[in-house]
């Protein structure tokens, strides 16, 4: 069975510092991976997904995220943290064979960022 | 283009009695999901729509919880009777297809007294 692992339930940045939240997936076959953003009393936001393609992916609002199928990770960065990126991300995969698009996510990382 | 819309948005109840939640999707999309998210956790998939026919409810605890898509639009999600780890946020998310992306309502915030 898939399962999504997110290191760090908490992560505090200052202010234009790198963020880096951290995502690892356990699947059999590489999935499809995405990154939701949940900000506090809303729905969940995408912030970028990998399907195909070049393992780089960029997202919204700055954000980036690399496939690495050797580590089986999905970590997510960005060059320099900003106050409004303070919020709960969560990563999340999907399995290639049923392509029915169910998401699996993992427990989450909330983003501190200091002034 | 108007969003994924979800009521009520919070709902106080006490444990054995019933509630009902409701969700419409953004136009055009066939691919409706409800998701359970307790607090300090993800979201975990409860039941998956498409039009009016169930895809995946492998997780729907369905003794007490049921939902419907009757006209393969809008759905509700019932849970009776309810039990105190039920409290959790219900998000209902929809896509235009199975593999598309997903865009999320609110959710709706039950408490279970």
């Amino acid at each position: 069975a898939q399962s999504v692992t997110q290191l760090g339930s908490h992560v505090s940045v200052s202010e234009g510092a790198l963020v880096l939240l951290r995502c690892n997936y356990s699947s059999s076959v590489p999935p499809y991976l995405f990154w939701y953003v949940q900000y506090p009393n809303q729905g969940l936001q995408l912030l970028l997904k990998y399907t195909t393609g070049a393992t780089l992916v960029k997202g919204i609002n700055g954000f980036e995220a690399e496939f690495k199928k050797s580590e089986t990770s999905f970590h997510l960065t960005k060059p320099s943290a900003h106050m409004s990126d303070a919020a709960e991300y969560f990563c999340a995969v999907s399995d290639r064979a049923s392509n029915t698009g169910k998401l699996i996510f993992g427990q989450g990382t909330t983003l501190q960022v200091k002034p | 283009e108007a969003g994924v819309a979800q009521s009520p948005r919070y709902k106080i109840i006490e444990k054995r009695q019933s509630v009902a939640f409701w969700c419409n999707p953004i136009s055009g999309h066939a691919t409706l999901y409800w998701y359970q998210q307790i607090l300090g956790q993800g979201p975990k998939l409860l039941i998956q729509f498409q039009n009016n026919g169930v895809v995946d409810d492998s997780q729907l605890p369905k003794d007490r919880f049921s939902a419907e898509r009757l006209k393969g639009v809008d759905s509700t999600l019932k849970i009776q009777p309810a039990k105190l780890e039920d409290s959790a946020v219900y998000l209902c998310a929809s896509s235009l297809v199975g593999l598309g992306t997903q865009y999320f309502g609110p959710g709706t915030r039950l408490t279970v007294l």
